[in-house]
């Protein structure tokens, strides 16, 4: 079954630090994974995309790495702000029109 | 900058009503969805378009029916709305091959009393 798991479901960090969120996933096949940030109230807002021959990704304080071998995936966000408060949801693409959502991990940075 | 608008931010309805929901993109993208989100399951695929007049179904369209008469728009019908379909629903849209690009709208909180 075509699953992503992401993992903690939801974290708390203090203003400054760095923080890293993992993602498994169980689809096959595989085409690509992508990073979404979803602030409260509004539709997500996409971070990095990343293929199989692709390890790391980086969008500002956001790196993303990926090992297509162990089907793993993390985002790894450095120097955290109080707007990096937020969902942050992985989502994998499969062949054809398949795309499957994480249930994503809810972020709160603390000041 | 692609814009995916919703026409409503929240909405509530009761048991039984028709309960439209509609979704307008202006970048010209053919493929269009609609999502549901709720605690802990994440974003779930109603229906999605990839064409005018062309629909297929999701994971979970039970309960529901959409509508795509223009290329820049969207609707999701549901034809008699229940209150396990209280739900934030977000709609999203994409070229015809870059299925993994999607763009958001930002959602449409809807309760079902």
């Amino acid at each position: 079954k075509n699953q992503v798991e992401q993992s903690p479901q939801s974290l708390i960090i203090l203003e400054g630090k760095n923080c890293t969120l993992q993602c498994n996933y169980t689809v096959s096949p595989f085409s690509n994974l992508r990073w979404y940030k979803q602030d409260t109230g509004r539709g997500p807002v996409s971070l990095t995309i990343m293929t199989f021959s692709e390890n790391t990704k980086s969008n500002g304080r956001y790196t993303a790495t990926l090992d297509a071998d162990t089907k793993q995936s993390s985002l790894h966000i450095t120097a955290s702000q109080l707007s990096d408060s937020a969902s942050y949801i992985c989502v994998v693409r499969t062949g054809g029109f398949k795309t499957i959502f994480g249930a994503g991990t809810r972020l709160f940075v603390k000041a | 900058d692609v814009k995916v608008t919703q026409s409503s931010r929240y909405l509530v309805k009761r048991t039984g009503e028709k309960v439209f929901l509609e979704c307008v993109q202006d970048m010209d993208h053919e493929n269009m969805f609609w999502y549901r989100q709720d605690p802990g399951l994440g974003l779930r695929l109603i229906y999605f378009s990839y064409d005018v007049k062309m629909k297929e179904k999701g994971d979970i369209p039970e309960g529901y029916s959409v509508s795509r008469e223009k290329k820049e728009r969207f609707s999701l019908i549901l034809e008699s709305a229940s209150t396990n379909q209280t739900s934030m629903y977000l709609c999203a849209s994409s070229q015809r091959e870059r299925l993994e690009t999607q763009y958001f709208g930002p959602g449409t909180r809807l309760l079902v009393l």
